[in-house]
């Protein structure tokens, strides 16, 4: 059974730029969660969603977007990238939500220069 | 709002020596309690987790926790340590709106 895969590895990209990561769950799990880790901040939750409907909501900025599709693969979105922005997200999926096991893809490090 | 606070960023034990990390958590209403490890360049994996079905809750590589309700406390625990354990450990907290929040995560090194 594949595990949860996130695309890109790696990104690089400048102040102002836009950014789309991709998260495809394992299969057969509804819910995809995002979150963010820095050094300073440890790991933030961005948001979740289940059946295509954002579920829970962390605290960061409207730069900050996701959706998810029905296949339940997830994409995050940043607009007008700042230089904190730059972190590893990672993406977990599970059958129901957090109340269970999360699954963890590898993460998206993203760089903004 | 529910969250967890992890007691110490880094921890160093010898080889063979007990582990303890720490966790306290803070929730209104009774919590689904977690621990994650990350190991370098790799995502969170499940080490254990508590449902309310026993308080003392036995995971993956020899790691057990203890849910003390009295005390908030969450700790995590393995009689001896193996160079394989370090890696970065994360305490976690859910309720039943799925917002699961983190702790900022301890650091384990393992001395030879």
């Amino acid at each position: 059974k594949a595990g949860v895969t996130q695309t890109p590895r790696y990104l690089i990209k400048t102040r102002g730029q836009q950014v789309t990561l991709s998260c495809s769950p394992i299969s057969g799990h509804r819910s995809v969660s995002w979150y963010q880790q820095t050094p300073g901040q440890g790991l933030q939750f961005l948001f979740e969603y289940f059946s295509e409907t954002q579920r829970n909501k962390g605290n960061f900025p409207g730069r900050f977007s996701g959706r998810q599709f029905s296949n339940s693969r997830s994409e995050m979105n940043v607009s007008t990238l700042e230089l904190g922005d730059s972190a590893l997200y990672l993406c977990a999926s599970s059958f129901e939500g957090a109340r269970e096991k999360l699954f963890f893809g590898s993460g998206t490090q993203l760089s903004v220069l | 709002a529910q969250s967890v606070t992890q007691l110490g960023s880094h921890v160093s034990v010898s080889e063979g020596a007990l582990v303890l990390l720490r966790c306290n958590y803070s929730s209104s209403v009774p919590p689904y309690l977690f621990w994650y490890v990350q190991y370098p360049n790799q995502g969170l994996q499940l080490l254990l987790k508590y449902t309310s079905a026993a308080t003392l809750v036995k995971g993956i590589n020899g790691f057990e926790a203890e849910f003390k309700k009295s005390e908030t406390s969450f700790h995590l625990t393995k009689p001896s340590a193996h160079m394989s354990d370090a890696a970065e450990y994360f305490c976690a907290v859910s309720s039943l709106r799925n917002d699961m929040r983190f702790g900022a995560g301890t650091r384990l090194t393992v001395k030879p």
